[in-house]
């Protein structure tokens, strides 16, 4: 079981929004500013989307944003393409013990 | 242009120790603020952060691998080996190494994996 809670799949049509919950703690997301984002298509290499919660690494698109309330942080993804159509996976820094943790990852679906 | 690529045997068996290689270019592990982390996916499953190492050649392990992991690096290869001992089938996983970046003495990091190798399958099977 992941430290990290995520729906295990949602899905959109093209053009509209959705967002991906992620759901720590006090310990993890609730404490510090440090969570990422990761998209990863089948068979590929999981790729950075988001960096410090909101922020995006350069070449990411605009479409992609996130955001954090209390112990949950949040990706929306506007404009749905059909190559958004990919696993998502957050993480978080949990503090010098346990270090990092990720969720259990989110399938997308494009519809 | 940073790449990370991955080595190791692709089949162990169990009990024996698993030796897996990262090879990065691009980059330096003895530059402030840098760090080389490893995370494995068994198949069909979530991603699980395993080790990390900094440029000060500080050593973070997940809690529960403590015990079987030891992360080293020799920057002049520009290499990072991984070794897991009492290798189990449920350790059958692609395991990936990944650049990671804290904000360090003026240089700005952020604090995730910022570039990952293309991973390498790991099979734990008599």
């Amino acid at each position: 079981q992941s430290a990290l809670t995520q729906p295990a799949s949602v899905s959109g049509s093209p053009g509209q929004s959705i967002t991906i919950s992620c759901t720590g703690t006090s310990s993890d997301v609730g404490s510090y500013n440090l969570v990422s984002w990761y998209q990863q298509h089948p068979g590929k290499a999981p790729k950075l989307m988001i960096y410090e919660g909101s922020k995006r690494p350069s070449g990411v698109s605009n479409r992609f944003s996130g955001s954090k309330s209390g112990n949950t942080a949040s990706l929306t993804i506007s404009g749905l393409q059909a190559e958004d159509e990919a696993d998502y996976y957050c993480c978080s820094y949990a503090g010098s013990s346990t270090y990092v943790v990720f969720g259990g990852g989110t399938k997308l679906t494009v519809l | 242009q940073i790449t990370l690529k991955e080595s190791g045997p692709t089949l162990v068996k169990p009990t024996q120790t698993l030796t897996l290689t990262c090879t990065f270019s691009g980059f330096s592990l003895s530059t402030s603020g840098v760090g080389v982390g490893w995370i494995r996916q068994p198949p069909g499953k979530a991603l699980e952060w395993l080790a990390l190492i900094y440029w000060n050649d500080d050593k973070r392990y997940s809690p529960s691998l403590k015990s079987r992991l030891t992360i080293t690096k020799d920057t002049s290869k520009n290499q990072v080996v991984l070794t897991m001992t009492n290798m189990d089938p449920v350790d059958t996983a692609t395991y990936y190494c990944a650049l990671f970046m804290i904000t360090f003495g003026g240089v700005i990091g952020t604090g995730a994996f910022d570039i990952w190798g293309q991973g390498t399958m790991v099979t734990v099977s008599s």
